[in-house]
């Protein structure tokens, strides 16, 4: 079993739609959660972390995580064509500075 | 202010052939990571450099090498490249290995197509 599972998509929706992109991890240790966003043919850039449990929002982005559950949300609310990327979710460890991907969940958004 | 660049964007080996990636940072980060990405899989991590002068292995290691030549430039040698090692390679460096400041920025990608 990997220690966080994304559903790789794609996803696609219509431009204005409510986004919901999730992760699932096995290692109760973890406690930043990084969201990470990349576009075709680029490198990795960070879009937003939380800490711990509870949710953090950045403009139209909200990350949420579920430390009960084992369970991490990153929400796009009203999504634009230029959302269109993969997103990769990677935990870490606060003793540590391993950060563990996802393997990405790829997001359409449709004109 | 580049942020991580990398060289070269694609390269093309024949087995058995060694190659260097480049890698280099201008924001006077301490540390320095390579990744490769593979379909599925997500980013590995293979060597990461902690501090100047210092190296460790990471998660898949095995066939690189990798030389901190200053603080600046972090280079991942393949010495002997196997089609097992076609994949596109990243570089990043952070601040600081841990802590707050550790958010890690990411090269381009290096695209190594092994045949």
């Amino acid at each position: 079993q990997k220690e966080v599972e994304q559903d790789p998509g794609p996803l696609s929706v219509p431009e204005g739609a409510i986004v919901s992109l999730n992760c699932t991890y096995s290692n109760s240790a973890f406690q930043y959660f990084m969201w990470y966003r990349q576009y075709s043919r680029k490198g990795p850039e960070l879009l937003m972390y939380t800490y711990s449990s509870g949710n953090k929002e950045d403009g139209r982005f909200t990350a949420q995580v579920d430390k009960s559950s084992k369970y991490i949300s990153l929400f796009i609310r009203d999504s634009q064509p230029s959302d269109s990327a993969t997103y990769l979710c990677a935990p870490r460890m606060d003793s540590s500075y391993k950060l563990i991907f996802g393997s990405g969940t790829r997001l359409l958004v449709r004109p | 202010n580049a942020g991580v660049t990398q060289t070269p964007k694609f390269q093309v080996l024949k087995t058995g052939q060694s190659m260097t990636l480049q890698c280099a940072q201008d924001m006077n980060h301490n540390s320095m990571y390579w990744y490769r990405q593979d379909p599925g899989m997500g980013l590995r991590l293979i060597y990461y450099s902690a501090s100047e002068g210092t190296t460790d292995k990471g998660e898949v290691p095995n066939g690189y090498n990798v030389s901190r030549l200053n603080k600046r430039e972090f280079s991942l040698r393949l010495e002997s490249a196997a089609p097992s090692q076609t994949s596109v390679y990243f570089c990043a460096s952070s601040e600081a290995l841990r802590g707050p400041q550790e958010t890690q920025y990411f090269g381009p990608g290096t695209r190594l197509l092994v045949l």
